[in-house]
């Protein structure tokens, strides 16, 4: 059974702190994570992607892969109570596999 | 542009109707994505097509049908379905499939009386 992780949350954070989002997944074969915001009643946006093990920075978003572990997160600085919404980890299956699966997702509130 | 179009955004049907959703994007992406989504919960997978063809299929019930008219179209045929079908169901299109990032439509919200 292919599982992707994540805590449901609610995980609040104070404005202007550091919001981290974690999620290990079942399968070594997945190659490709990606991380998708969801404002309640809208559809899943992207945010982030990562392929490599390593940090990816882009603005106030860090992903964040360990293959070894299985394990990616999200790190997101200077939260801002815009950015309260559910966080999706998404995962692909194996390389050349098409197949995307989901987390939970985690419910992030940011106190103003 | 990452532009994935659908529509209608809300459809009211009852069970014994027969409507359709439609999906657009224009581009070039070789894989497009059919989820539905019950409130507070992830997306599900339903469909993939690739390159025009069906590629998953996550025995999805029959009164679900898909379709890929072509390249930039994707559209799924709705027939005899349950009040338990009502969800929110989001089409995406991704360049290389699972190996590169899905980009998703605003989605349908679909309600069966």
């Amino acid at each position: 059974q292919k599982e992707v992780e994540q805590n449901s949350g609610p995980l609040s954070v104070p404005e202007g702190a550091i919001a981290s989002l974690n999620c290990t997944y079942s399968d070594r074969g997945s190659q490709s994570f990606f991380w998708y915001r969801q404002y309640s009643g809208k559809s899943p946006e992207l945010i982030m992607f990562i392929y490599s093990n390593g940090d990816k920075e882009d603005g106030r978003f860090t992903a964040q892969l360990n293959k070894a572990s299985q394990y990616v997160s999200l790190l997101i600085r200077d939260s801002q109570p815009s950015d309260s919404a559910t966080y999706l980890c998404a995962v692909n299956i194996a390389i050349g596999d098409d197949k995307i699966i989901f987390g939970k997702g985690t419910r992030l509130h940011i106190l103003p | 542009d990452t532009e994935v179009t659908q529509t209608p955004k809300h459809l009211v049907m009852g069970m014994t109707n027969k409507k359709s959703l439609k999906c657009e994007q224009h581009m070039g992406h070789r894989a497009m994505y059919w989820y539905k989504q019950k409130a507070k919960k992830p997306p599900e997978l339903m469909f993939v097509y690739s390159y025009e063809k069906l590629s998953i299929n996550e025995s999805v019930p029959s009164r679900f049908s898909p379709e890929c008219p072509n390249s930039s179209l994707l559209n799924l045929h709705l027939h005899a379905l349950q009040p338990e079908d009502s969800a929110l169901y989001l089409c995406a299109s991704s360049q290389d499939g699972g190996d590169t990032e899905a980009f998703f439509g605003q989605g349908t919200r679909l309600t069966v009386v």
